[in-house]
């Protein structure tokens, strides 16, 4: 079975470019979750979908961000325009609702921003 | 604001010897703990977990043992092997949903 993939797996771009990530979960997990890792960090929540619907994305800067989940499975997260501290890596994760047994995360896709 | 911490950034052990990794934490809402472990250019993998109704959880090398009336846990490898070699992240969850993540301890095992 085919894990959480991700691509780009690394992305380079100039400040004020636009960018989009995408993220295919696990077959049958109807939780998806975007994360950010600064480097030095642990990973913090961005938005988190049950099926296609946003339920939490307070923490989602949405002048820039924006995410979409359209049938329920695969998920885009853009940033127009990129700016420098956005530079991080963002993780993709999904799970079968209200599992105790965490989360399946991508590789991840690393952004550069210069 | 921090709501779970790992204080220590990094960790040298020798190989067959104990690792000890510690986690605290500030909500006492929490009642669910995991333990990620994460090689270079990959995503974090889960390893172990526990709830708050226990006190330890043991899954071979791996034992986790949660104190809450000190909001602290703590991930014991042993024996310690070169293939641990990683950045171990611990995270917790009171809606079962979202978790927040510390900000990892890298660990060396040296052979």
């Amino acid at each position: 079975e085919a894990g959480v993939v991700q691509s780009p797996r690394y992305k380079i771009i100039e400040k004020k470019q636009p960018v989009a990530f995408w993220c295919n979960p696990i077959s049958g997990h109807n939780t998806l979750y975007w994360y950010r890792q600064n480097l030095g960090q642990g990973p913090e929540l961005l938005i988190r979908y049950e099926n296609e619907e946003a339920v939490d994305d307070s923490q989602l800067p949405k002048d820039r961000f924006s995410a979409e989940r359209l049938k329920g499975v695969d998920s885009t997260l853009k940033i127009q325009p990129a700016e420098l501290g956005d530079s991080a890596v963002y993780l993709c994760a999904s799970s079968f609702r209200g599992t105790n047994y965490g989360y399946t995360f991508g590789s991840g896709t690393r952004l550069t921003v210069v | 604001d921090q709501q779970v911490k790992q204080n220590s950034p990094s960790l040298s052990v020798q190989e067959g010897r104990i690792s000890i990794l510690n986690c605290d934490y500030t909500n006492s809402m929490f009642d669910y703990f995991l333990w990620y472990k994460k090689y270079p250019a990959e995503g974090p993998t889960f390893l172990i977990s526990i709830s708050s109704i226990k006190d330890k959880n043991e899954d071979g090398r791996f034992t986790v043992f949660l104190n809450k009336s000190a909001k602290h846990l703590s991930l014991h490898i042993v024996p310690s092997q070169p293939g641990d070699s990683a950045v171990y992240f611990c995270a917790a969850s009171y809606t079962g949903n979202q978790f927040y993540f510390g900000t990892g301890t890298s660990l060396t095992v040296i052979p």
